[in-house]
């Protein structure tokens, strides 16, 4: 069975900070990574995910992240984090080609300062 | 707002008492997912249905919970002679069944409480 680390639980940050998230998952197949968002008060939103091809995807306001294989990583990164970034970052995993349930981390929570 | 829609948003019950969730799938989506969120964790898989063939259960659905989709559109997720550990935000999400693309689209969640 897949699972997925996130080694920081809770991050505060300055505006204008630069931010990495990680992420580390186990499992010995294929695998397509998402990173979901969840906003103060708001349902969970896709903020990027990786299928295939370019390692480095790059998703909506201005966030990345870079699938490195051999690490089992899928680390997240903005060079700028804005107060409105403020929220909690969930890393998940599923197994590539499948239709099943999507095995999350346990969060990360950002908080950006003024 | 065409996106997934839960209902109700939030319910308190008292222990012992049975309590009933619905989801409502973005239209034309064939898969329907429960999750299950506790405070400090992830979202942790619960059930999965293929229009209306439920095909996987976790573990953590235990005999008193049940899942329908009846035919193939909304699901109902059902808690019987519910505990305090049952307290949780119950998550739901579809996704299209024709890629094999798995992007998950998430409701707003039933948070339920149990006295």
């Amino acid at each position: 069975a897949q699972s997925v680390s996130q080694h920081n639980h809770h991050v505060i940050l300055s505006e204008a900070a630069s931010l990495e998230l990680g992420c580390n998952y186990s499992y010995g197949g294929t695998v397509n990574l998402f990173w979901y968002v969840q906003y103060p008060g708001q349902h969970l939103q896709l903020l990027l995910k990786y299928f295939s091809g370019d390692p480095l995807v790059k998703g909506i306001k201005g966030f990345e992240a870079e699938f490195i294989k051999s690490k089992f990583s899928f680390n997240l990164r903005k060079p700028s984090v804005q107060w409105s970034d403020t929220a909690e970052y969930f890393c998940a995993v599923i197994r590539t080609g499948t239709a099943s349930k999507l095995t999350f981390g346990t969060g990360t929570r950002l908080q950006v300062t003024l | 707002d065409t996106g997934v829609s839960q209902d109700p948003r939030h319910k308190i019950t008292k222990r012992g008492q049975n309590v009933t969730f619905r989801c409502d799938p973005i239209s034309e989506h064939n898969r329907l997912y429960w999750y299950r969120q506790t405070l400090g964790q992830g979202p942790e898989f619960l059930t999965y249905f293929q229009n209306e063939a439920q095909l996987e259960k976790s573990r953590l659905l235990s005999d008193r919970f049940s899942a329908e989709r009846p035919k193939g559109s909304f699901s109902t997720l059902e808690i019987q002679r519910t505990e305090q550990g049952d307290s949780a935000m119950y998550l739901c999400a579809s996704s299209p069944g024709r890629s094999s693309y798995n992007e998950q689209f998430f409701g707003p969640g039933t948070r339920l409480t149990v006295l």
